[in-house]
């Protein structure tokens, strides 16, 4: 177990739709990322946050968005979702420092039909 | 740009035999991080090994090592007494130091013959 944790696992809607991921870091870790990885596909960075203020954006489509919050928890929005927006997406925190890595949370499956 | 290749897309090893995974990397920096990732089929992503690259010493984790080649820009982990549990997709990853992006390969699955 990481300590990182995603909610929900699983998610199935329909295209068009928007849907909320979400993500708490491990306890003290002040950085919260997040990954897509479609179907054999690498992991593709999307966005970073730290201690609540974006720091680092990537690959991300202008339909997605993300925030952290105060509590340090962080959610990703997904909206006019596309049949290619079909992936797992991972949540990763870090706390900063000559030790740095990342901590993977276990992931949220995103179906759209 | 900073760009992470894995050229064997799949890769076999016999039960308690070694394998050798490989890496290499595009970058004009010298200070940076590297790592190895696990991806079981739980889908879990779990770091195996870290190498900083101002270090000379190849990190080592029990029956995981790397075989850290600055110059020649290659980062290559060796599985020694291969285990079935060790089947997974490994990912390389790099970190330009004082950065936050995380470079993924795009993997090597791993498959582990009993």
């Amino acid at each position: 177990d990481s300590g990182v944790t995603q909610t929900p696992k699983h998610l199935i809607t329909a295209t068009g739709q928007r849907v909320t991921l979400r993500c708490s870091p491990r306890s003290g870790d002040l950085s919260v990322y997040w990954y897509q990885q479609s179907l054999d596909q690498g992991l593709q960075f999307l966005i970073q946050y730290y201690n609540g203020e974006e720091r680092a954006k990537g690959n991300i489509l202008e339909r997605f968005s993300a925030q952290q919050f105060p509590d340090l928890h962080s959610e990703l929005n997904l909206s006019s979702l596309e049949l290619g927006d079909s992936a797992l997406y991972f949540c990763a925190s870090s706390v900063e420092g000559v030790d740095e890595k990342l901590f993977f949370g276990s992931g949220t499956q995103l179906s759209v039909l | 740009a900073q760009t992470v290749t894995q050229s064997q897309p799949e890769m076999s090893v016999q039960e308690a035999e070694t394998v050798t995974l490989s890496c290499t990397y595009d970058t004009s920096e010298s200070d940076y991080y590297l790592f190895w990732y696990k991806q079981p089929p739980s889908r879990q992503m779990i770091l195996v090994i870290r190498q900083e690259a101002y270090k000379q010493q190849n990190a080592t984790e029990n029956r995981f090592s790397v075989n850290f080649q600055k110059a020649a820009k290659s980062f290559s982990l060796k599985i020694s007494d291969s285990q079935l549990g060790d089947a997974a997709m490994y990912f390389c990853a790099y970190r330009r130091s004082g950065t936050y992006k995380y470079i993924f390969g795009t993997g090597t699955r791993l498959k582990v013959l009993a």
